[in-house]
C-alpha cells in the first residue's frame, strides 16, 4: 500500500476552515484516499473518501489533486470537538484485494477558541 | 453509518490472567474483523485481520498463540489475550467490514482499554 506524509500537527482557529494536507506520491490507480479521524481515547471515524474527483459530505470536503499524489481534508468550520488526530490512508477500494487500512503518524489538529 | 461495539469499554486484570474482548457488529454482517493495538500517544498498528469462520492472518510480530482471535459469526469476533503481562497493557480497538456495498467501509470500535497490574 502506497505511504503517505502528514504534518505532525496543526492549529486552527474556531469558526475557520481548517485545510489538513496529506502527500501521496506513490498512490497508484486503483488505491482510494481515505481519512478517519480519532478524538482522544476513542475509536477511529470515517470521514470521507475519494479516488479522483473532489468529494464532499456533511463533515468535510475532500480535494485530490489531478496527478493525485497529494490531497486535502477541509474542515469548513472548525469547531473545538473537530480538535482530534486526522489520519490520511490510502488503500484498494475493490473489495477482494484485501485493502486493509494501515494508519500512519495522522495531523493532530487543534481547535482553538 | 454502522455501528460496531466493543465490551469491555475498560479492564484491569492481574497479570498471567486472561482476558477476552468482544466486538460486535450491531446492524450488519461483518464478514471480516480487523483488530488493531494503541500504545500511549502513538498510531493504531493492526494486529490481524479475521474473517469469519476462518483462522486469523496476524500481522508480522504479532503472536497468535497470545492473542487468540475468533470469529465465528457475521456479527461477533473474540480477541483473547492470553497471560496477560503489564507490557500487554493498550488501547484495543477492533473493526468491522461487511458485503455490501454501502458497508464495504471499515467501523471502528470505541475501544478497550486494558491495564494488566
Amino acid at each position: 500500500d502506497a505511504k503517505t506524509t502528514q504534518p505532525t500537527s496543526m492549529d486552527c482557529a474556531e469558526g475557520r476552515a481548517a485545510n489538513l494536507p496529506c502527500n501521496h506520491s506513490t498512490i497508484s490507480g486503483n488505491e482510494y484516499v481515505y481519512w478517519y479521524r480519532q478524538i482522544h481515547s476513542q475509536g477511529p471515524q470515517y470521514i470521507i473518501h475519494g479516488l479522483k474527483n473532489n468529494e464532499t459530505n456533511e463533515m468535510a470536503s475532500l480535494i485530490i489533486t489531478e496527478d493525485r499524489k497529494s490531497s486535502t481534508l477541509i474542515l469548513p468550520h472548525a469547531t473545538l470537538r473537530d480538535t482530534a488526530v486526522y489520519y490520511c490512508i490510502v488503500r484498494p477500494m475493490i473489495y477482494n484485494q484485501g485493502g486493509k487500512l494501515i494508519f500512519g503518524q495522522g495531523t493532530e489538529l487543534s481547535v482553538k477558541p | 453509518g454502522a455501528v460496531v461495539s466493543q465490551h469491555p469499554s475498560w479492564v484491569i486484570c492481574k497479570s498471567g490472567t486472561s482476558v477476552k474482548i468482544e466486538c460486535r457488529s450491531l446492524d450488519f454482517q461483518a464478514t471480516t474483523m480487523f483488530w488493531y493495538r494503541q500504545f500511549p500517544k502513538q498510531s493504531l498498528m493492526l494486529m490481524a485481520t479475521s474473517n469469519e469462520g476462518s483462522k486469523a492472518t496476524y500481522e508480522q510480530g504479532v503472536e497468535k498463540d497470545k492473542f487468540l482471535i475468533n470469529h465465528a459469526s457475521l456479527t461477533l469476533s473474540t480477541l483473547t489475550v492470553t497471560s496477560a503481562h503489564p507490557e500487554d497493557s493498550s488501547f484495543y480497538i477492533c473493526s468491522a467490514r461487511g458485503l455490501a456495498d454501502s458497508y464495504n467501509e471499515q467501523f471502528f470500535g470505541p475501544g478497550t482499554r486494558l491495564t494488566v497490574l
